[in-house]
């Protein structure tokens, strides 16, 4: 069935780095554009990453812009999110998410289950 | 940025009752809105989009109308698998913007 889990999340320290990865399966990744959005402790959902299908387009929200860096291997049917420079508010579940195949942007219609990550010291 | 406001912060509805969910944007997002609905523990679903058409296999008590800024999601006779946290979203402009979510809990 059509899935995306994602992985590599965890406790990091300020200044830290950590690299995301989510796993698509049941359908073929390089059909659609994805994106990032993540959700800090109890509160609301913060759309931060969008990529292209091919990869040539990207957006960022502001507060995550020159720190990370969204990409994908289609071949390997693989989205990830390199975030360096952490900082504490970055704590928050990432989710990848699938775009319906509509508009740029569009809705999101599949999302992963989610990975934690921590930026404490 | 678009700002999505949603009200009420907090629904008490008994089950079988009707509730009116508010999302308003800060400027126009024409029909480019989607609602979400996430339980504890759970990643977000996608319900309806383009303001209007429910995702596959929704059930017709989830509705949703308007376009430009003001827009409602209405669920017609609450069931017990309904509470929950629910968001707008819009993609009409970038970022992409949610809407601080409305949580639907038992009266």
């Amino acid at each position: 069935q059509v899935q995306l889990v994602e992985s590599g999340g965890g406790l990091v320290k300020p200044g830290g780095s950590l690299r995301l990865s989510c796993a698509a399966s049941g359908f073929t990744l390089s059909d659609y554009y994805m994106t990032w959005i993540r959700q800090a402790p109890g509160k609301g959902l913060e759309w931060i990453a969008h990529i292209s299908s091919s990869g040539v387009s990207i957006h960022y929200r502001d507060s995550v812009k020159g720190r990370f860096t969204i990409s994908r291997d289609n071949a390997r049917n693989s989205l990830y999110l390199q975030m360096d420079s952490l900082r504490a508010e970055d704590t928050a579940t990432y989710f990848c998410a699938r775009e319906m195949e509509r508009l740029t942007p569009d809705a999101f219609d599949v999302w992963g289950q989610g990975t934690l990550v921590i930026v404490s010291s | 940025e678009i700002v999505m406001t949603q009200s009420p912060a907090t629904l008490s509805v008994s089950p079988g009752e009707r509730a009116t969910l508010s999302c308003r944007a800060s400027e126009t997002v024409s029909s480019h809105l989607a609602w979400y609905q996430q339980k504890p523990g759970q990643a977000p679903r996608l319900l309806i989009y383009d303001a209007s058409t429910r995702a596959t296999g929704l059930p017709p008590r989830f509705s949703g109308s308007g376009s430009g800024t003001d827009f409602t999601l209405t669920i017609s006779s609450l069931q017990s698998e309904d509470f929950a946290v629910y968001y707008c979203q819009q993609y009409n402009k970038w970022p992409l913007t949610f809407g601080g979510g409305t949580k639907v809990e038992l009266k």
